[in-house]
């Protein structure tokens, strides 16, 4: 299994608070990808990083931010969180850009916004 | 620009039964596709990938998809199914740039 690790599991959240969640790896891949899952939507991106200080946004970015100051994290931050965000946050790497790569998902981040 | 759609929510095969789960895709550039996996409160793992190098694809744990050009189509199947196959499974494509569309889901539930 690659080495990624997300944090928390779970968190239980009020409307209108901040939220970081941390995904940590271990196999020094460039690539590293935020996802939300919604029952009828699969998973969409939200925010990709190519590189240290290198992000992007994905389709549905509104309401956040993400970070990576270091090749082994990568931080997504709800500035104020919503009832809409409540989801089950993935992380996912991969090694190189082309279409053809494999990307290996974290255990997910269960959130719920209250 | 790419898209992805599965043909059922929720498929139920008795044990030992053959499992279809149907997947076509949309893409203006020649795909990249992929199955994955998720079992309860896991992330998602690979099962097989299609990268133009063989039209039969064979994955892990006894599963294959064919690509179908003509059809858009990238089912999944395994002859015979095992309890252990209940879980929730993903196809998606990949065709241009960085990002990979994943479709809706389809779970598997596999009757004793």
């Amino acid at each position: 299994d690659a080495g990624i690790t997300q944090s928390p599991r779970h968190k239980v959240t009020e409307t209108g608070t901040p939220v970081t969640l941390r995904c940590h790896q271990t196999e020094n891949h460039r690539y590293m990808y935020w996802y939300r899952q919604d029952p009828g939507h699969g998973l969409r991106l939200i925010h990709y990083s190519y590189g240290v200080k290198d992000t992007d946004k994905g389709e549905v970015s509104d309401g956040y931010s993400v970070s990576r100051s270091k090749t082994e994290d990568f931080l997504l931050t709800l500035e104020s969180a919503t009832s809409s965000q409540t989801s089950v946050y993935f992380c996912a790497i991969s090694e190189s850009l082309t279409t053809a790569d494999t990307q290996y998902f974290g255990p997910g981040t269960r959130l719920t916004v209250l | 620009a790419q898209s992805v759609t599965q043909l059922g929510s929720h498929v139920s095969v008795s044990e030992g039964a053959l499992v279809l789960l149907r997947c076509n895709y949309s893409s203006s550039v020649p795909p990249y596709l992929f199955w994955y996996v998720q079992y309860p409160n896991q992330g998602l793992q690979l099962l097989l990938k299609y990268t133009s190098a063989a039209t039969l694809v064979k994955g892990i744990n006894g599963f294959e998809a064919e690509f179908k050009k003509s059809e858009t189509s990238f089912h999944l199947t395994k002859p015979s199914a095992h309890m252990s196959d209940a879980a929730e499974y993903f196809c998606a494509v990949s065709g241009g740039g960085f990002k990979t569309i994943f479709g809706a889901g389809t779970r598997l539930f596999v009757k004793a």
